[in-house]
């Protein structure tokens, strides 16, 4: 399997802009998560889906952000309009969630920076 | 006071020392604990996991959890440049029936020769 892939890996945009990021998880993992790191917070929790269908988003920070998953294999964060202070790596993770092993299986990250 | 405390560090040790990552809860519905390691500029890829208290081993790693005092540990023996990443704890709970794991801060380790 090719891993969850994300897209793009480097995005550098400017103040106001709209930002799309895109995830492909790993197939048959029905639980799809998309995270944030930086260095001050570490990784948080923005939201996961389970079966395509939103669970918890209590992690998204703003209206600005908004996450959709139209089908089991495809998924995207949007962040409109995108502020300096949302330049971090975006992570989207898919799992089984069962409870040994509990494995989350990240993608690469997409790094963007608002200028 | 988050769920789940870890020291950013970084923590710098010379090759072939014996390192010692360690994190703090505060849930104890906790029951499954995870070590992810994360390359530079790559997503945290898990490690190992145990499950309640006790000890695991995998070749140069070992696994530690003391329920008692919500603390656990992850050791590195004969360390090796390769080793340096940043390593996130995890864990999770069965609330709700899912098992979401919450994260640590991540420890970076540097391992210089």
């Amino acid at each position: 399997d090719a891993g969850v892939i994300q897209s793009p890996r480097h995005e550098v945009t400017e103040m106001g802009q709209e930002v799309t990021l895109r995830c492909k998880p790993i197939s048959g993992h029905d639980y799809l998560f998309w995270y944030r790191q930086t260095m001050m917070r570490g990784l948080e929790l923005l939201i996961y889906f389970n079966n395509n269908v939103p669970i918890d988003d209590s992690g998204m920070p703003e209206d600005r952000f908004s996450a959709k998953m139209p089908n089991a294999s495809f998924s995207t964060l949007k962040i409109q309009p995108s502020e300096p202070r949302d330049s971090a790596v975006y992570f989207c993770a898919s799992s089984f969630l069962v409870p040994s092993g509990n494995t989350i299986y990240f993608g690469e990250g997409s790094w963007l920076t608002v200028v | 006071q988050k769920e789940v405390e870890q020291d950013p560090g970084p923590l710098s040790v010379p090759e072939g020392a014996i390192v010692s990552l360690n994190c703090t809860y505060s849930n104890s519905a906790f029951q499954y604990f995870m070590w992810y390691r994360q390359y530079s500029r790559k997503g945290p890829e898990l490690l190992m996991y145990t499950y309640s208290s006790g000890n695991k081993e995998d070749g140069r790693f070992t696994a530690q959890v003391d329920k008692s005092s919500k603390y656990i540990s992850l050791f590195i023996r004969d360390s090796q440049p390769s080793d340096s990443a940043t390593y996130l704890c995890a864990m999770s709970s069965p609330s709700g029936g899912s098992y979401i794991p919450t994260f640590g801060r991540g420890t970076s380790l540097i391992v210089h020769p």
